[in-house]
């Protein structure tokens, strides 16, 4: 099981540019989450989907727009990168079918910086 | 919302036990309390969660007073490998078609000292 798997590790662009952060987990959860992590600032949730399908706005959306694919798959869309979007995402799936008190499984993070 | 506020920073030396505080002011009734551990370069992963009065397992306590507007993370006898950023979760449970809150602390960085 390689549980919740993230790709790029790494990522530099330019302000406009656009690019989707990959995640995948195969654990067979239901719920999926995307969060930035700044200094200082903790975690902030962007995006969460509780099914395939289904998304919904976390506290920091703007800017991001998000694709739960298939039950797998979640990815986060950049469309027009700005300075302020430089931190460090995170992916997150639990098992929950609805809200949010079941164990979140961390992908190991895309550090992202916009020039 | 259910913001948390947690210490920024905490001290300690190896073996001593250490008592990380969360503040909840405004928790709902069917908000539960759930305690993370990061390390540098990684994703955080699960410690503890709880609803009330303490929970324990084989890391860590939780203990949350009756009102139930704070909580207290406990890591009895920390060790160097400890060292790491700790971090307080209100989330509530959605009904229907309500997905429910989330909300993440801010974070309390441990260091242990030998």
């Amino acid at each position: 099981n390689a549980g919740v798997t993230q790709t790029p590790k790494f990522q530099v662009l330019k302000t406009g540019q656009s690019m989707t952060l990959q995640c995948a987990q195969d654990m067979n959860h239901n719920s999926m989450y995307w969060y930035r992590q700044d200094p200082g600032m903790g975690l902030r949730l962007i995006y969460y989907s509780a099914s395939e399908g289904t998304t919904d706005k976390g506290e920091v959306p703007n800017g991001y727009n998000v694709s739960r694919l298939n039950k797998r798959e979640f990815s986060l869309r950049l469309e027009s990168a700005a300075p302020s979007q430089t931190s460090v995402y995170f992916c997150a799936s639990s098992a929950s079918t609805s809200g949010h008190t079941d164990t979140q499984y961390f992908g190991p993070g895309t550090r992202l910086t916009v020039l | 919302l259910a913001k948390t506020t947690q210490p920024i920073s905490m001290d300690s030396y190896e073996g001593q036990e250490v008592n990380i505080t969360c503040s909840h002011n405004n928790i709902a009734t069917n908000d539960y309390i759930t305690w993370y551990q990061q390390f540098p370069s990684q994703g955080p992963r699960f410690i503890i969660q709880g609803y009330k009065t303490k929970v324990t397992n084989e890391v860590a306590s939780l203990f949350i007073p009756a009102d139930r507007k704070s909580s207290t993370l406990s890591l009895p006898r920390v060790s160097l490998s400890d060292t790491a950023v700790y971090y307080c979760l209100v989330g509530s449970r959605g009904r229907g078609s309500t997905l429910g809150r989330l909300y993440f602390g801010r974070g309390t960085q441990l260091t242990v000292w030998p």
